[in-house]
């Protein structure tokens, strides 16, 4: 009964590599995000969609390209990984303009 | 653009001790405020909220006042427990963005 779930947990990759992240919830919420948080523990939101359209697109570099096939998930895709990548990617859902329920997080490593 | 700051961390507490962790932001509107902790290996739990000024929120002993003519939302607690090592997150959100601003965190140790 997870309410918001990610796959996978842990990813290491070669830079140049091509990977994906999936996040499902269950919450029956409309608006979901990526956000992204560094070695530092800082969190920076990435991309929020809502309804299946998107929303919020923080300067993020157009490798990252965000996918909602339906409400219940948002997928993030990343192409040509650089070793800045590395990070936690962590998503999050919400009915819009009410509190946020974040998923366990995704570590992304590039060697 | 709105912003959060925090207390510098790492806080290092002895058990039972009293804990205050400064946040104030930086908002254009009338944000809502947050608290959220992650715990080791985990993700972001909510911890509290308050929506408006003067609100408290409160959660497992913890507690936080909307404070708008200081721009401040500090966490408090009584006596802390050794279970309550973590990163805590102080955040708004403006509810026209939609997006949550996070403080740097603030990295909490409690030692029995």
């Amino acid at each position: 009964d997870t309410a918001v779930s990610q796959t996978p947990k842990y990813l290491v990759t070669q830079m140049g590599n091509d990977k994906s992240i999936k996040c499902e919830q269950n919450l029956g919420h409309d608006t979901m995000y990526w956000y992204k948080q560094d070695s530092k523990k800082f969190l920076k939101i990435m991309f929020s969609y809502n309804n299946k359209e998107l929303i919020i697109n923080e300067t993020v570099p157009n490798r990252f390209s965000p996918k909602s096939p339906d409400k219940a998930h948002l997928n993030l895709h990343i192409n040509s990984l650089e070793l800045g990548d590395s990070a936690v990617y962590f998503c999050a859902s919400s009915s819009l303009y009410n509190e946020q329920f974040f998923g366990p997080g995704t570590r992304l490593t590039v060697l | 653009g709105d912003s959060v700051t925090q207390m510098e961390g790492p806080v290092t507490l002895s058990e039972e001790a009293f804990l205050t962790i400064n946040c104030t932001y930086t908002a254009t509107g009338y944000p809502s405020l947050f608290w959220y902790v992650q715990y080791p290996g985990e993700g972001l739990q909510l911890l509290l909220k308050a929506t408006k000024a003067d609100d408290k929120g409160s959660n497992k002993g913890f507690e936080a006042t909307y404070r708008k003519e200081t721009t401040s939302f500090h966490l408090e607690k009584g006596s802390v427990q050794v279970s309550d090592s973590a990163v805590y997150f102080c955040a708004l959100s403006d509810q026209g963005a939609q997006k949550l601003v996070f403080g740097q965190g603030t990295r909490l140790t409690i030692n029995p």
